[in-house]
Parts: structure tokens; C-alpha cells; sequence
């Protein structure tokens, strides 16, 4: 079993469109969590870490759901910008990393 | 300008021909790991490094050596690659930053990819 499972997609949304992403992840013991950004390749860059509150970041809002075990990322008004792979990321026991394998998103105008 | 660099970033080689990836921060970090990133796998992380001279196995790492000599030096070594170790690969350091309530987490900044193919 994976320890970070996305839903790959790709979502394919036009323009000014709200998009939910949603992420799970199996150990519960797990840190902190957070969502990067992979542009074709290149290396990830974070977008947002996610705070057990849940916080918001201009046109994005991560949650997290340590009961249900998911971290969902939900960006409003869809930019062409924002075409990207999202990586859902776990962090254990401070050191250890878990990445999702991506969520695509493609923006259309 | 803060930043990660590794070298080479393209790279084609054959079997059993011992190769080192270079990774480097100028941002004074203590955290360095490596990744590979295979399709449909994501990401997973290689060896760790907490400091100079202390590193850890991630998930997956056989056939690869790491060593810590400096702090902001962390090469990855490949004494002798094999086809699957073809992959892309990621090198990250890390800083602690602080919740803005209660907590610390572990901020990642990634280098540009090094693409390795072994034939």
C-alpha cells in the first residue's frame, strides 16, 4: 500500500473555475503535510504547507483531516498559470519524506 | 541567490560504470536528501542527511551510497548502476521553519533534476 495515494486526473478545468484536489495518507503518526507544485518535470516548489487549522494562501486553501487521514487543496478562480502537477507530501518522524505520485491540472481558456 | 544546484544534469551511461551525482545549498542547511522520481511512483526518497557526517536509508536505497563531508555538499554515488536505476533525480535541502501556533516542520527546496539514463 502506498503511503500517500492522489487521484492522478488529470482535471481538465476552464478558466475561473474551483478545482478540489484531495490526498490521503495511511500512517497516522505522520507530521506535517504539505502541497508542491511540479511544472513538466522540473522540480517540485512548495506551494503550501498545511497547518492542522487549515490555511489559506490568496486564491488557495489547504485542509487537513488527521481523523479521516486526507489533506484536500482547493484553488478558486483557476489561472492558465496554474496548469501544474500537484504533489501531495507527508512528512514522518521529521526526516522522512512521502510524496504522492501527482494530481494533473490542466486550466483551459 | 539561495538556491540547490546539482551536476550534471543529463547524463547517459552503461552498465556497471561507477558515476557521482553532485548536490549543492549556499542557504547553510542541515537537511539534504536525495529522490528518484519514476512515472506513476512520485517521488521517493534515496538516503537523508541530518548534518555533516550523519545519514540515513529512505526507501529506496540500494545501489546508491551518499556521503556527508561538508555541510553543503551531499553526492549521491552509484558504484555501479543498472538499467533500473534510470530515473530522474532530485536533490532537496531543508530548513526548519516554525508554526505560526505550535510546531515545526520541515521546509524543502529542490535542485533542477538530474536525468539519468543507464543502458
Amino acid at each position: 500500500r502506498k503511503e500517500v495515494e492522489q487521484d492522478p486526473g488529470p482535471f481538465n478545468v476552464p478558466e475561473g473555475a474551483t478545482v478540489a484536489f484531495n490526498c490521503t495518507y495511511s500512517n497516522s503518526a505522520s507530521q506535517s503535510f504539505f502541497w508542491y507544485r511540479q511544472d513538466c518535470r522540473k522540480e517540485p516548489k512548495l506551494l503550501m504547507s498545511v497547518y492542522s487549522s487549515g490555511n489559506e494562501d490568496g486564491r488557495f486553501t489547504a485542509q487537513l483531516n488527521r481523523a479521516s487521514q486526507y489533506i484536500s487543496l482547493l484553488i478558486r478562480d483557476s489561472k492558465l498559470s496554474d496548469s501544474a502537477t500537484y504533489l501531495c507530501v507527508v512528512n514522518f518522524n521529521f526526516n522522512k519524506f512521502y510524496f504522492g505520485s501527482g494530481t494533473k491540472l490542466n486550466v483551459k481558456p | 541567490e539561495a538556491q540547490v544546484t546539482q551536476n550534471p544534469r543529463y547524463l547517459i551511461t552503461v552498465t556497471g560504470k561507477k558515476l557521482t551525482v553532485t548536490c549543492s545549498q549556499n542557504m547553510n542547511h542541515e537537511y539534504m536528501s536525495w529522490y528518484r522520481q519514476d512515472p506513476g511512483l512520485g517521488l521517493r526518497q534515496i538516503y537523508y542527511s541530518m548534518n555533516v557526517e550523519v545519514t540515513d536509508k529512505g526507501d529506496v536505497p540500494e545501489g546508491y551510497k551518499v556521503s556527508r563531508k561538508e555541510k553543503r555538499n551531499f553526492p549521491l554515488i552509484l558504484e555501479s548502476p543498472s538499467p533500473n536505476q534510470t530515473s530522474l533525480y532530485f536533490c532537496a535541502s531543508s530548513r526548519v521553519r516554525e508554526f505560526s501556533t505550535s510546531g515545526s516542520y520541515n521546509e524543502q527546496f529542490f535542485g533542477p533534476g538530474t536525468r539519468l539514463t543507464v543502458l
